[in-house]
């Protein structure tokens, strides 16, 4: 079935330090893959995506990286800021149509 | 250029109740989907609208139907509300275009409260 599944579940780090975040998904025909900020009470919005014919995507502070072969996706974010507290999610889509998202990871920046 | 728009912000109804959520997509955007977000989870899509029909859903029952008009906008309706149905639920609007995928800018959210 259509399954992604997000690692951790929580992460603290310290402040100017990188966080790097996991997902891997179970359809090999999936194509898009984006991630999601969500601060608390807020909507999710996108901050970066990446589509299966490119390997690594970056944009400022934050890049994005896709391994079709094994099925997983990262997300690094360096020189982290308090900014960057709130929960992260991942997600692929399946059919062209449907987004099927993480589980979340919920990061705090240590200042 | 307002983005996608929800309403109510807030609703709080009780168990076996029927409630109707309301989404109007972006300026340009003629898809939208739904999702609910339960506390501490990630979205779960429901379904897909577009051209006025459901064109994908997701693992939810039939009490969950919607309904899309021709400016686009859309409604959520579910039936014989349970306690589990308490969820933030989530609209988002994009655009078709065949042979792509475009993002999908989210609403605020609807947040339900089922008693």
């Amino acid at each position: 079935g259509e399954n992604v599944e997000q690692h951790p579940s929580t992460l603290s780090v310290q402040e100017g330090d990188s966080a790097v975040i996991k997902c891997t998904y179970s359809d090999s025909a999936s194509n898009y893959f984006p991630w999601y900020k969500q601060e608390l009470g807020k909507r999710p919005q996108l901050i970066i995506d990446i589509r299966s014919n490119v390997g690594e995507k970056k944009d400022q502070r934050i890049a994005v990286t896709l391994n079709k072969t094994a099925k997983h996706f990262s997300l690094h974010i360096t020189e982290t800021q308090p900014e960057d507290s709130a929960v992260y999610f991942c997600a692929a889509l399946f059919g062209n149509e449907k987004l099927t998202f993480g589980t979340g990871t919920r990061l705090t920046i240590i200042p | 250029d307002a983005g996608v728009t929800q309403s109510p912000t807030h609703l709080i109804k009780t168990r076996g109740q029927q409630v109707t959520l309301r989404c109007s997509p972006k300026s340009g955007h003629d898809t939208v989907s739904w999702y609910q977000q339960a506390l501490g989870q990630g979205p779960q899509f429901i379904f897909q609208y577009y051209e006025e029909e459901e064109r994908q859903r997701g693992n939810f029952p039939d009490r969950f139907s919607g309904h899309q008009f021709p400016n686009y906008s859309s409604e959520l309706n579910v039936n014989a509300l349970l306690l589990g149905d308490s969820a933030l639920y989530l609209c988002a609007s994009s655009l078709d275009v065949s042979g792509s995928y475009n993002e999908q800018f989210f609403g605020p959210g609807t947040r339900l409260t089922v008693l």
